[in-house]
């Protein structure tokens, strides 16, 4: 069963970026889509994006100018960097894998809180 | 805008039968992409309840059924559990927001 962890800075500064990864084990990183997915507290879920692992991206046109994903398969880990926070950046910060470019996600890791703040 | 939305909160008694709705529009739902839900209990991420409209993974009991029509899909919980109450989300692709996801509805076993 894959297993899913992220791992990174629980607090970033306002103007700066926010960088996050995502270690996948049990399984093999190449085929999927490997997600992130965040919470705002008390809020509901916000798709960020993906990359396949063969390196096309998708993201939140929302977000898109500030967001990259990127996957390291020598790693089989995947990273998220969100530039320029502010506050309403603060959420829980998910990973995920989907298993299609229309799918469900069938995979989760347990989510790290990341707060923005002076 | 590409939105599903779900009712913010249902309610119901342990044994009864409870339904969630999430209605989409032409781009999602409507455009034929199929429809997921997710459970989610306060502090943990959310998990993988219903996929491609109307199957569970396995794990999952009977109790939990899915449907899909139009622009609408719909979770309908039977013999309702305490252990059922949580917060539901439907996910399905959208042409313009690849990974749309519902408002989410809490759930309250009364």
């Amino acid at each position: 069963q894959v297993q899913l962890q992220e791992s990174g800075p629980r607090l970033v500064k306002p103007s700066e970026t926010l960088s996050l990864t995502c270690t996948v084990s049990g399984g093999s990183i190449t085929s999927y889509f490997w997600t992130w997915i965040r919470q705002p507290p008390g809020k509901g879920l916000e798709w960020i994006g993906y990359d396949y692992y063969s390196g096309s991206t998708n993201y939140n046109p929302s977000l898109k100018s500030r967001v990259t994903i990127s996957v390291d398969t020598s790693k089989n880990q995947f990273s998220l960097k969100l530039s320029s926070v502010t506050a309403a950046d603060t959420a829980v910060y998910y990973c995920a894998r989907r298993v299609s470019w229309s799918g469900y996600y069938d995979s989760w890791g347990h989510g790290t809180l990341v707060t923005v703040t002076s | 805008q590409s939105v599903l939305t779900q009712p913010p909160s249902v309610s119901g008694a342990p044994g009864q039968r409870v339904t969630i709705s999430c209605t989409g529009s032409s781009s999602n739902i409507g455009a034929g992409y199929d429809v997921h839900w997710y459970q989610q209990v306060p502090g943990t991420a959310p998990k993988l309840l219903m996929y491609n409209n109307a199957n569970r993974p396995s794990g999952v009991p009977d109790r939990f059924s899915g449907s899909k029509s139009g622009t609408s899909a719909s979770l309908t919980i039977t013999g309702l559990q305490a252990e059922d109450e949580a917060t539901y989300y439907c996910q399905a692709y959208d042409s313009y927001l690849s990974g749309l996801f519902g408002g989410g509805t809490k759930l309250t076993v009364l």
